[in-house]
């Protein structure tokens, strides 16, 4: 029973590049949330969607960043034209529709811009 | 707005002590939950427990119990006979169904054998 997936799990990239994030929710859960981990700091809320759907993108940068979540295949989080100040770690986590609200984590992809 | 504190941003224990970690919440809510979640230093995220706001039992899962006090606002977590294995950061959290969480700043405990 596989977990939450991410991948790739470290990624690297020179300022001005985009930046693509992956993520496979685990089976039968069809909530995804994305959130933001900058250095030595908590996590913070960045979007939360469902299948072809943003529900709440209220933690969002309102520039360069972008999700989705489409009918097949894995949720995407893009950053496009890095900054330095975009290097962190970035987590996904899912929950079931069921109603528990209990959200897992994936092991995250840790983002550094150079 | 909902907000989680946590207070304590260190803490240190020799190893089999007990250690109670302390999470404060506010929220104009009268349904809601509140989480705790480990980060050991490999980074990721696991989650340990979910309470909702109408459930102010205590529980217990093996060495770790949680205290929810709704007349405090306060979900803490101890952890007895602490171990090396229990060094992480622990964030406590909270949310109101299929929303959001919104964390606390973490507290990092480590263990000193």
């Amino acid at each position: 029973n596989a977990g939450v997936m991410q991948n790739p799990r470290h990624l690297v990239r020179r300022r001005g590049q985009e930046a693509r994030l992956r993520c496979s929710p685990m089976k039968g859960h069809s909530h995804v949330y994305w959130y933001r981990q900058l250095p030595e700091e908590g996590l913070k809320f960045m979007v939360y969607l469902q299948k072809e759907n943003i529900i709440d993108e209220s933690g969002m940068p309102k520039e360069r960043f972008s999700a989705e979540f489409p009918k097949e295949g894995p949720s995407i989080l893009r950053i496009q034209q890095v900054v330095r100040g975009d290097s962190a770690a970035y987590f996904c986590a899912s929950s079931h529709p069921s109603g528990n609200y209990e959200q897992y984590f994936g092991p995250g992809t840790r983002l550094t811009v150079t | 707005a909902q907000k989680v504190t946590q207070a304590q941003t260190e803490i240190s224990v020799v190893e089999k002590e007990d250690v109670t970690l302390d999470c404060v919440y506010e929220t104009r809510d009268t349904t809601y939950y509140l989480f705790w979640y480990k980060q050991p230093p490999s980074g990721e995220l696991v989650f340990l427990i979910r309470r909702n706001s109408f459930d102010e039992q205590n529980e217990i899962s093996g060495r770790y119990s949680w205290n929810f006090q709704k007349s405090t606002s306060s979900f803490n977590f101890t952890i007895t006979a602490s171990q090396v294995v229990d060094s992480a950061v622990y964030f406590c959290a909270l949310n109101f169904g299929n929303e959001k969480l919104t964390f606390g700043t973490g507290t990092r405990l480590t263990i000193i054998p």
